[in-house]
C-alpha cells in the first residue's frame, strides 16, 4: 500500500497568501524529492533533501526534511498564479522503488 | 537532444483489447518506471525496472505487463484483465541509485470504450 502520504489533497489559496503542504512516510527515507505538475503537463523535479533537518529555499518556496527523515514540508509564500499545479513528494521506499505521495493540488484565486 | 519519449499521446481502444504503450529514453538511465494517474489519486506505481531483463511489480501491477529487453526501452502492455484501464499513464527514468531525480515523459492518455 501507499507508504508516502501527503496532505492536504487540495489547497485553495488567495493570491498573495502563504500555504504549506506536508508529506509523511511510514519508513525512514534516505532522501525526499519534490516535483511539480502543471495542469495538463507531466511532473518536473524541483528539489531533493538528503540530510536530517535540512532546509532549502527556491525563491518563494521553502522545503524542509524532518529530523527523523520520515516527513517533509513545502511552504510557499506570497502565492502567485504561476504556482498553480499539483505538488508531489517522492521517496525511494525500498531498493529502486520510487514512490510518490498523492499530491497537493493548488488552486490560486486572483 | 536527450529525453524520454512516450507515444502515442492519446490512445483509444475497444474494451477487451490489449494495448501497448511505448516509452523510450536516450538518457542512458538504468531505472525506468510506469505510473498511472487518475484524478485525485496521485501517481500510482505499476512496474519498475532497475536493469535490463529485470523488473518488479509496483503497487497496482494486476492487469499490466512490461518488458525490459533494451536499456532505453520499457513498454507497458495494458491487458484485457485490467478492470478500469482508462487513465493517464506516465513513464519515468532515473540514473539509478537512491539520490537521483526522475525525468518524466509527456504521458499517454488511454481511453477504453
Amino acid at each position: 500500500g501507499q507508504q508516502v502520504m501527503q496532505i492536504p489533497q487540495y489547497q485553495h489559496v488567495q493570491e498573495g497568501e502563504d500555504f504549506t503542504t506536508y508529506c509523511n512516510s511510514s519508513t525512514t527515507l534516505s532522501n525526499i524529492q519534490w516535483y511539480k505538475q502543471r495542469p495538463g503537463g507531466h511532473p518536473v523535479f524541483l528539489i531533493q533533501l538528503v540530510k536530517s533537518g535540512e532546509v532549502k529555499k527556491q525563491k518563494r518556496l521553502t522545503f524542509q526534511f524532518g529530523e527523523a527523515k520520515k516527513n517533509s514540508s513545502l511552504h510557499i509564500t506570497a502565492t502567485q498564479t504561476t504556482d498553480v499545479g499539483t505538488y508531489f513528494c517522492a521517496g525511494v521506499v525500498s531498493w529502486g522503488k520510487l514512490q510518490f505521495g498523492a499530491g497537493t493540488q493548488v488552486v490560486v484565486t486572483p | 537532444d536527450g529525453g524520454i519519449t512516450q507515444s502515442p499521446k492519446y490512445l483509444f481502444r475497444k474494451e477487451g483489447q490489449n494495448v501497448t504503450l511505448s516509452c523510450e529514453q536516450n538518457l542512458n538511465h538504468d531505472a525506468m518506471y510506469w505510473y498511472r494517474q487518475d484524478p485525485g489519486q496521485g501517481l500510482r506505481l505499476i512496474y519498475y525496472s532497475q536493469i535490463v531483463n529485470d523488473f518488479q511489480k509496483g503497487d497496482i501491477a494486476e492487469g499490466y505487463s512490461v518488458s525490459r529487453e533494451k536499456k532505453e526501452s520499457f513498454p507497458l502492455t495494458v491487458t484485457s484483465a485490467q478492470k478500469n484501464p482508462t487513465a493517464f499513464y506516465l513513464c519515468a527514468s532515473r540514473l539509478g541509485g537512491v539520490g537521483t531525480e526522475a525525468f518524466f515523459g509527456q504521458g499517454t492518455r488511454l481511453t477504453v470504450v
